[in-house]
């Protein structure tokens, strides 16, 4: 099975620019979230959504935007990219988005902005 | 508040036993989790803990005192191929998966 794709595998971009990442699972998981990983800090929570149509706002989610169409899809936008946007980007699924429940990741999108 | 510390990094011998601490201080505590990432790669899921004591699954164990705020990641029979990072986890309030900056577990020969 495939699980939580992600998409692209690493990007650089030009400051000012637009990009979407792209986040696909196949395990029929309500929940779904997006994490920036960077050197020496934890993973911070962007946004998230618990079921399709419904999104929130996670600890760092400025320059960032979600949609939750479908329950397989969960792409990140960054409108106006900034240098300070460079990190690793991690999606994520749970089945439900309650106590206990177990997140999966994706492989992650390595993006540099310049 | 919502505080998670862990040490930046281990070092321990192949074959050998090397004990993670995780501290937290969390509004609200759903459970503890602990996830291995190697370099480059994506979190996986090792542990959870939300009740009190030791959870064993193979050469791997976790321990959790609620009221201390403590956890514990150890592993046993250390192989090469366990360089990696834990990162602990606590589950708040909301659900949300508080996040350690983690441990690079350096083994040795």
């Amino acid at each position: 099975t495939a699980g939580i794709t992600q998409a692209p595998t690493s990007q650089i971009l030009a400051a000012g620019r637009s990009m979407t990442l792209r986040c696909t699972q196949d395990m029929r998981h309500n929940a779904m979230y997006w994490y920036r990983q960077d050197l020496g800090l934890g993973l911070r929570l962007i946004h998230y959504s618990n079921t399709a149509g419904t999104t929130g706002k996670g600890e760092v989610p400025d320059g960032y935007s979600v949609s939750r169409a479908n329950t397989d899809d969960f792409p990140l936008t960054l409108a106006s990219a900034v240098p300070s946007q460079t990190s690793v980007y991690f999606c994520a699924s749970s089945a439900s988005g309650s106590g206990g429940d177990t997140q999966y990741f994706g492989p992650g999108t390595r993006l540099t902005v310049l | 508040g919502q505080n998670i510390d862990q040490p930046t990094e281990m070092t321990a011998t192949e074959g050998a036993i090397v004990q993670i601490n995780c501290t937290y201080q969390t509004s609200g505590f759903n459970g503890l989790f602990w996830y291995q990432q190697h370099a480059g790669e994506a979190p996986t899921f090792l542990s959870y803990n939300v009740l009190d004591g030791l959870e064993e699954k193979g050469r791997f164990s976790s321990f959790l005192s609620r009221s201390k705020g403590y956890s514990y990641l150890l592993l046993k029979e250390l192989q090469m191929k366990d360089s990696a990072s834990y990162l602990c986890a606590d589950m708040d309030s909301n659900y949300q998966l508080i996040w350690g900056a983690g441990t690079k577990l350096i083994i040795k020969p």
